[in-house]
């Protein structure tokens, strides 16, 4: 069965500061795999995808993820957090199956230092 | 605004009670999701239906059931709800086949 693991529940970062937000998942095949962000009173915000071909993913908001295979991980980054960035980021996985539904990671709460 | 209408955004009653939430979901979308957010259970799915036919099932409790209607708007039924349903419900809706979701802002449900 799918899943996904998002090991760091929490995570601070200063302002400027890079970001790394890890994500793990279990699939057999390639897959679908996906970033939202939530803020707080908000529903969730699609970041960025990736289903195939470059393994770099470029997102709104600045945020980038890579896809890597080897790792089964696809990890979101940031070269510089803003204040408004801290929010909870979920990593999720897509069934591949004709629900389309979504399996999502436990989630990692972003907070940005001064 | 997302397009995804959820209502109500607060929802606040007792246990043994019973609710129901309501999504209209964005402009042409047949698809529609359930997913139930909580401290303990993360991001759950819990039903689909598509078209007003139920299309996929999660982990939803028999207690919860869902429909959706000729417009497309859906509703989740909650019955004989215990504190541990406290949780924020979302609803998402899709167009097409892919991943092209719209979430949105979710029910905060407190069971006292």
């Amino acid at each position: 069965a799918q899943s996904v693991t998002q090991p760091d529940i929490h995570i601070t970062v200063s302002e400027g500061a890079s970001l790394e937000l890890r994500c793990n998942y279990s699939y057999g095949a390639t897959p679908y795999l996906f970033w939202y962000v939530q803020s707080p009173g908000q529903g969730l915000q699609l970041l960025l995808k990736y289903f195939s071909g470059d393994t770099l993913v470029q997102g709104i908001k600045g945020f980038e993820a890579e896809f890597k295979r080897s790792q089964s991980s696809f990890n979101l980054r940031k070269p510089s957090v803003h204040w408004s960035d801290a929010a909870e980021y979920f990593c999720a996985v897509g069934t591949m199956d004709s629900s389309y539904k979504l399996i999502f990671g436990s989630g990692t709460r972003l907070l940005v230092r001064p | 605004d997302s397009g995804v209408t959820q209502t109500p955004k607060h929802l606040i009653t007792a246990t043994g009670q019973r609710v129901t939430l309501r999504c209209s979901p964005r402009s042409g979308d047949l698809s529609v999701y359930w997913y139930q957010q909580s401290l303990d259970q993360g991001l759950q799915f819990l039903i689909q239906y598509y078209n007003g036919e139920e299309r996929a099932k999660g982990n939803i409790l028999e207690r919860f059931s869902a429909q959706q209607f000729p417009d497309l708007h859906s509703e989740l039924n909650l019955s004989s709800l215990e504190l541990g349903d406290s949780a924020l419900y979302f609803c998402a809706s899709r167009g097409g086949a892919g991943y092209g979701y719209t979430f949105g802002s979710g029910t905060r449900l407190t069971v006292v």
